[in-house]
């Protein structure tokens, strides 16, 4: 069945420590989307892509890095820059919208839970 | 400034009362509306797209209903398994697909049988 795969499900990080989150998608969707998700707070765009070999900053870039080296494949590393790194992390892709008016919803995966050891 | 406001922040139901979540949303142009049910440590299911206002999408107990301010998630007869996070994003014109689409924080959703 096409979707969205996020492994680990769950993840501790030392201080001091980079971890990376993996997201793999089979639905052929060209652009893809990482979230953060605190309690109590809608989620928070961190970096999206629309095509291989680009990517775009989010609301909350610093302390995050991304790759998009292949279509189906978007991995996010949480540096050690990032002082409050636990949360849940969302991965999500979709098909690009064409033309202005136009809309397509985003397709999560089951995502990852960080927390600092 | 863009903005979406889901309100009540936790909604408690009996099995088979009916009543209605509410997405207030603030944006320069509406691209689109977005429904999602989010269950404990899972990722948004996507419910619905609505766009323009008077639009209605309707999928087994719930439906969704667009006005120029808000939308609303209307659920009838719900039973436990209803029991969700409801999350609802709204998606501005003049921006690129994925910078601004705004989530709203949600509304936990719990009915007892």
């Amino acid at each position: 069945d096409g979707g969205i795969t996020q492994s680990p499900k769950y993840l501790f990080r030392k201080e001091g420590q980079n971890v990376t989150l993996s997201c793999e998608q089979n639905l052929n969707h060209d652009a893809m989307y990482w979230y953060r998700q605190d309690p109590g707070q809608g989620l928070r765009l961190i970096y999206y892509s629309q095509i291989v070999n680009d990517f775009q900053k989010g609301d909350i870039a610093e302390g995050y890095s991304v790759s998009r080296e292949k279509k189906e494949s978007f991995p996010l590393t949480v540096t050690s820059a990032q002082k409050n790194p636990t949360a849940f992390y969302l991965c999500a892709s979709s098909v690009l919208p064409e033309g202005r008016k136009s809309n397509q919803p985003q397709h999560f995966g089951d995502g990852t839970r960080l927390s600092i050891l | 400034e863009d903005q979406v406001t889901q309100s009540p922040e936790a909604l408690r139901l009996q099995e088979g009362e009916s009543s209605s979540l509410n997405c207030s949303y603030t944006v320069s142009g509406l691209r689109g509306l977005f429904w999602y049910r989010q269950d404990p440590g899972k990722g948004p299911e996507f419910l619905f797209t609505l766009y323009s206002a008077g639009e209605e999408k309707e999928k087994e107990r719930l439906k969704a209903t667009l006005t120029k301010k808000e939308s609303f998630l209307h659920i009838t007869a719900p039973k436990p398994e209803d029991s969700a996070t409801y999350l609802c994003a709204v998606q501005a014109i003049g921006y690129s697909s994925a910078s601004k689409i705004i989530f709203g924080s949600g509304t936990r959703l719990s009915i007892r049988p």
